[in-house]
């Protein structure tokens, strides 16, 4: 079974830094494309990053391009999101989510944690 | 405000069938077949339920199905039961991003 599990969330001040990690398990982990998606109130569901199988090629939202990057250690099956500057509106629950292998379409999500900027 | 449009809510009675829409534009819904459609119960991960406009993944019960009509996806739940009652949010894949969200319906079953 495909299991997603999300963690390094936290309350955080504006200017500051956070590390998600996702841990992956249950499917081949190296060959699947991933993603971050955030959730906040006032904005719905948002893509922040992905990710392809190797880590070769990466792309980012404009409103986190520079600021974040995503990387992956496929020998630990697990997904990374660093944070930096982090601003208020950086608050949300971030998602890591898996990619089918027909392309650019999620097919399993992790539970979220939930990232908090605040002073 | 999100990429896709969804109505914030929509309800119906055990037995019934109800249609969430999910308008886009010709960059996204309108261009591409890559729409999904998931389920989310509070507190919990979201979960795939039609994917690739109307395709149902293994597991996933036949009263749920997907449409598109040129913008607009649709997703139909019959035979409504009080397990369906959850937040329904559509994605599309789009020109400028690989994917755009919706902004969820709460599916209240009466």
């Amino acid at each position: 079974e495909v299991h997603l599990v999300e963690s390094g969330g936290g309350l955080v001040q504006p200017g500051g830094s956070l590390r998600l990690s996702c841990a992956a398990s249950g499917f081949a982990f190296s060959y699947s494309w991933m993603y971050w998606v955030r959730q906040s109130p006032g904005r719905g569901l948002v893509w922040v990053s992905h990710i392809n199988s190797d880590g070769s090629a990466t792309t980012y939202a404009d409103s986190v391009k520079g600021r974040f990057t995503i990387s992956r250690d496929n020998a630990k099956n697990t997904l990374y999101l660093q944070m930096s500057s982090l601003r208020a509106e950086d608050t949300a629950v971030y998602y890591c989510a898996r990619v089918t292998t027909s392309g650019w379409q999620i097919d399993y999500w992790g539970q979220g944690t939930l990232v908090t900027v605040s002073s | 405000q999100s990429a896709l449009t969804q109505p914030a809510s929509v309800s119906g009675s055990p037995g019934q069938s109800i249609t969430i829409s999910c308008t886009g534009t010709s960059s996204d819904v309108g261009r591409y077949n890559y729409v999904s459609w998931f389920q989310q119960h509070p507190g919990k991960a979201p979960k795939l339920i039609i994917s690739d406009v109307n395709k149902r993944p293994s597991g996933i019960s036949d009263r749920f199905s997907g449409s598109k009509s040129g913008n607009t996806a649709s997703l139909t739940i019959s035979g409504l039961q009080a397990e369906d009652e959850a937040d329904y949010f559509c994605s599309s894949y789009t020109t400028s991003r690989p994917v755009v969200f919706g902004g969820g319906t709460k599916l209240t079953v009466l």
